[in-house]
């Protein structure tokens, strides 16, 4: 059971735009920043947005985040194949005095 | 280029422990904390902690107290993770990741790169 939750699954066809929620608490969201993660099979994730809203260099503007109270979205426009992934968001926790995870969210472009 | 380095596959039985490995650059040794997180097969990802391979300061998730060890080796910049008390459950990818400077509060870094990851499997 994962402290921050996503939808397990989300979907779109090439060209349109995905959101994918993280819902948190005021222990995390609501008092940190949040943090996207993109994974592909068999790899070691890649940060994708920190900070709630910021890009790391390289990663298209096609990806953006947004956060509101105690929770957050990654939204993901003009959706392409290579897109298709897990995403996962994070932030940290000052009740559990660490790290916390949502259980990840699998993208399929259809 | 930053990497960070982890050691091969693990296999172990229930009960037993596993030490993990992870090679850093001097840069990353010297100024970074460097997490331990696992992913067990299909699921999402667990935090265990965070060392200051220099300067030793250690930082454990309260899931872990008492089974987790980081340590780290200076003459080979090395991180080490070890776990013990191993159960099925242990079974993951164990990840380390480079997080923020250490002069930066770490709930305001985020973890990159990564390692390439360890599969340990806990099996009798």
């Amino acid at each position: 059971q994962s402290v921050l939750t996503q939808p397990p699954s989300a979907s779109g066809t090439p060209g349109q735009r995905v959101t994918i929620s993280c819902s948190g608490s005021s222990s995390n969201i609501g008092v940190n920043y949040i943090y996207w993660y993109q994974q592909f099979p068999g790899t070691a994730p890649k940060v994708l947005v920190y900070r709630n809203n910021q890009r790391p260099s390289g990663v298209p503007d096609r990806f953006s985040g947004s956060k509101s109270g105690t929770s957050a979205s990654l939204a993901i426009s003009g959706l392409r194949s290579e897109d298709e992934a897990d995403y996962y968001c994070a932030a940290w926790d000052d009740s559990l005095t660490g790290w916390v995870f949502g259980g990840g969210t699998k993208l399929t472009v259809l | 280029q930053v990497q960070l380095v982890q050691s091969g596959a693990e296999v172990k039985k229930p009960g037993a422990s596993v030490n993990v490995s992870c090679q850093a650059s001097v840069d990353t040794f010297t100024n970074y904390y460097v997490h331990w997180l696992r992913q067990a097969p299909g699921q999402g990802f667990e935090w265990l902690g965070f060392i200051n391979p220099s300067a030793g300061r250690i930082s454990y998730a309260q899931k872990f107290r008492g089974r987790v060890t980081m340590t780290s080796d200076t003459s080979t910049t090395t991180i080490y993770m070890q776990l013990s008390s191993l159960r099925s459950e242990d079974t993951a990818v164990y990840y380390c990741a480079r997080g923020g400077t250490t002069m930066m509060v770490v709930a305001w870094s985020w973890f990159d790169p990564w390692g390439q990851g360890t599969l340990v499997t806990v099996s009798s």
